[in-house]
Formats: C-alpha cells, sequence, structure tokens
C-alpha cells in the first residue's frame, strides 16, 4: 500500500510569516509531487509540482524534494490569510495514479 | 464553461436506491478519475480510466461500478446506496506525463444518503 503522509494541522500562522507544510511518502519509486490547495467546500486546484531534488520557487511557494528522505515540502512566504486552505500533497508513481494524503489546514490569522 | 462538469451538484437519496453521478470534460484528456472525500480522510480513488477501453478500480471500489461512455464522459454509480457512502464525490482528469499529470477537478457533487 503506497501511502502519502501529512500532519492534519491545523497549522496556525500569523500574517506575513512562512507557513511550512510537510509530506512523506512510503514508495521510492514516486517521481512526481504536487501540492493542491482545497478551500472549504471547493474543489483541489493544483498551486505547486516539482519532479527533481531541490527547490521549485512560484511567487510566494516553495516546494522541496528530497527523494533520499522520501520527504517533500511546502513553503509559504508572507502568508495572507486567504490563504487558509487545506493542503494536499499528491505523489504519483510508476503507475501514474495519484495517491493523495489527507491534507495539512493551514489558519492564517490577521 | 467549466472544464471537468459534475452533475448533480447536491444529491439526497434514500438506502437502497441507485444513483448516477455524471463527469464530462472538454480538456481532450485520455485519463479521467473518480474520487471520494470524507473529512479528515483526504481524497480516496474509487475507479480510473487511461482510455475508453481501460477500466481500473482504485483503492475503495466496492459498492461502486463505472461507466467510460466516451473520451470525455466518465459516470459513476452505486448500485444500492449505503450511508457509508455519504461524501463529497470529485471527478478528474488529467494528461499524461510530468506536469500534465496534474489533475483538473470538477466541481464535486455532495451526496447524502439517508
Amino acid at each position: 500500500q503506497k501511502e502519502v503522509e501529512q500532519n492534519s494541522g491545523p497549522l496556525s500562522v500569523p500574517e506575513g510569516a512562512i507557513a511550512s507544510l510537510n509530506c512523506t511518502y512510503s514508495d521510492r519509486g514516486s517521481q512526481s509531487f504536487f501540492w493542491y490547495r482545497q478551500y472549504s467546500g471547493k474543489s483541489p486546484e493544483l498551486i505547486m509540482f516539482i519532479y527533481s531534488n531541490g527547490d521549485k520557487e512560484d511567487g510566494r511557494f516553495t516546494a522541496q524534494l528530497n527523494k533520499a528522505s522520501q520527504y517533500v515540502s511546502l513553503l509559504i512566504r508572507d502568508s495572507q490569510p486567504s490563504d487558509s486552505a487545506t493542503y494536499l500533497c499528491a505523489v504519483t508513481g510508476g503507475s501514474y495514479i495519484p495517491t493523495f494524503g489527507r491534507g495539512t489546514s493551514l489558519i492564517v490569522h490577521p | 464553461d467549466a472544464d471537468v462538469t459534475q452533475t448533480p451538484r447536491n444529491r439526497i437519496t434514500k438506502t437502497g436506491k441507485r444513483i448516477m453521478l455524471e463527469c464530462s470534460q472538454t480538456k481532450g484528456h485520455d485519463r479521467m478519475y473518480w474520487y471520494r472525500q470524507d473529512p479528515g480522510l483526504g481524497l480516496r480513488l474509487i475507479y480510473y480510466s487511461f482510455d475508453v477501453k481501460d477500466i481500473n478500480k482504485g483503492e475503495i471500489s466496492d459498492g461502486y461500478s463505472v461507466s467510460r461512455q466516451a473520451q470525455a464522459k466518465f459516470s459513476l454509480s452505486l448500485e444500492s446506496a449505503i450511508p457509508n457512502q455519504t461524501a463529497l464525490y470529485f471527478c478528474a482528469t488529467s494528461g499524461k506525463t510530468g506536469v500534465e499529470e496534474k489533475l483538473f477537478f470538477g466541481s464535486g457533487t455532495q451526496l447524502s444518503v439517508l
């Protein structure tokens, strides 16, 4: 059983701080890694994709991948109340089937 | 118009009833998926299809069936609904490789089985 683990939270950070969201996965053959954001009652939307070790930055978001440690993280700089949502980590391997973690709830308070 | 359209948006039904959730897409993707989401459990895969003639069970397929009527249409059926199938259901599509593997989701169907 391929597993993707996330701390369910909630993670609470003050506005303007850095939010750090973490995800570990069990399948060493995993190839592609995604972070989705889901607002309450809405469908998930992709915010970051990474497939090689290291950091990938897009605006206020940075994804970090460490395949040796089977670990992927998402950093949100200058957090805003509008970033309050559930963040889902998804991983695909050789089967190309996305497996999701349970999600981490982020609360950014003014 | 939405790229991935699910109908209905909400459905209340009774135990034992047969219901169908429908999904259509204009992305031109071959790959389509059905997920269910329960509070605190994330998204769990019910069925997936990589092309019209390919149907595969996901991790929680018991009690569900699917039909891929065309590249653009993928429906999910509950033959005899039970209360623990109350959940939020998402249809999704994707491309084949790299960043194209990202999922495009429909707006979801909130199903309640009484």
